[in-house]
């Protein structure tokens, strides 16, 4: 149990492009997902938490209109890069969470279970 | 200020040793304590967690908490070249409606284990 999944695994576009980043929980219903980004040697950065039908809560300095998410199902979470720029190059990670008794007593304590990450490259 | 404190390392023991893993965290409501594995150019795989007083064991690997002194930390038994990557601490609190904040991560802690 506990598969998230992340499509796509590496993109590689034009500056100026939009980018969609799709995050799936496969075998649970996770009513929050969470958004990271990490530059290559650095931790992991929290960008934004969303909630399953409701709008995301962005961290301070993510700007909302330039990374879109959309919770839109208890299983999809998406994040769109508008108009991307090289310095939007990261390797971006999913994260989902499952409340207790909401997957069949699966997630006890909110542990997050990750995607493999996506890696965006922009020229 | 920094929620979850982990030293960086680099932290290198040979194969066999016992590998430490420590983290301090600054708030005193925090209630689950959680370790990752992150291998390079990978995402976070969790290890374990962890929210009583004392140690937890699973396997090789054995987290211990004590909350009076907020800190957490892992030991990694008989430690494999393969064991090497870094290691997340991160730390949950609860808000008073009873949902769970997200995850406060610390930075890091690059383990290599020598063969």
């Amino acid at each position: 149990g506990a598969v998230v999944s992340q499509h796509p695994s590496r993109v590689i576009c034009k500056s100026g492009t939009s980018v969609k980043i799709e995050c799936r929980s496969l075998d649970f219903q996770a009513t929050t997902m969470f958004w990271y980004r990490q530059f290559p040697k650095q931790s992991l950065m929290l960008m934004a938490t969303s909630n399953e039908g409701s709008k995301a809560t962005y961290e301070q300095g993510v700007e909302k209109d330039k990374f879109l998410i959309n919770h839109a199902s208890l299983t999809l979470s998406t994040l769109t890069v508008a108009s991307a720029h090289p310095e939007d190059s990261s390797f971006y990670i999913c994260s989902a969470r499952a409340e207790p008794g909401t997957s069949g007593g699966f997630s006890s304590y909110n542990e997050q279970f990750f995607g493999p990450g996506t890696r965006l490259t922009v020229l | 200020q920094k929620e979850v404190e982990q030293n960086s390392g680099p932290l290198s023991v040979p194969e066999g040793a016992i590998a430490s893993l420590n983290c301090t965290y600054s708030d005193r409501g925090s209630q689950s304590f959680f370790w990752y594995r992150q291998y390079s150019g990978k995402s976070p795989e969790l290890i374990m967690f962890i929210y009583s007083n004392g140690d937890k064991e699973d396997g090789r690997f054995t987290a211990q908490l004590n909350k009076a002194s907020q800190y957490v930390s892992l030991l990694i038994r008989d430690s494999q070249p393969s064991d090497s990557a870094t290691y997340l601490c991160a730390v949950n609190m609860f808000e008073t409606s009873g949902s769970a904040r997200q995850l406060t991560f610390g930075s890091g802690t690059q383990l290599t284990v020598l063969p």
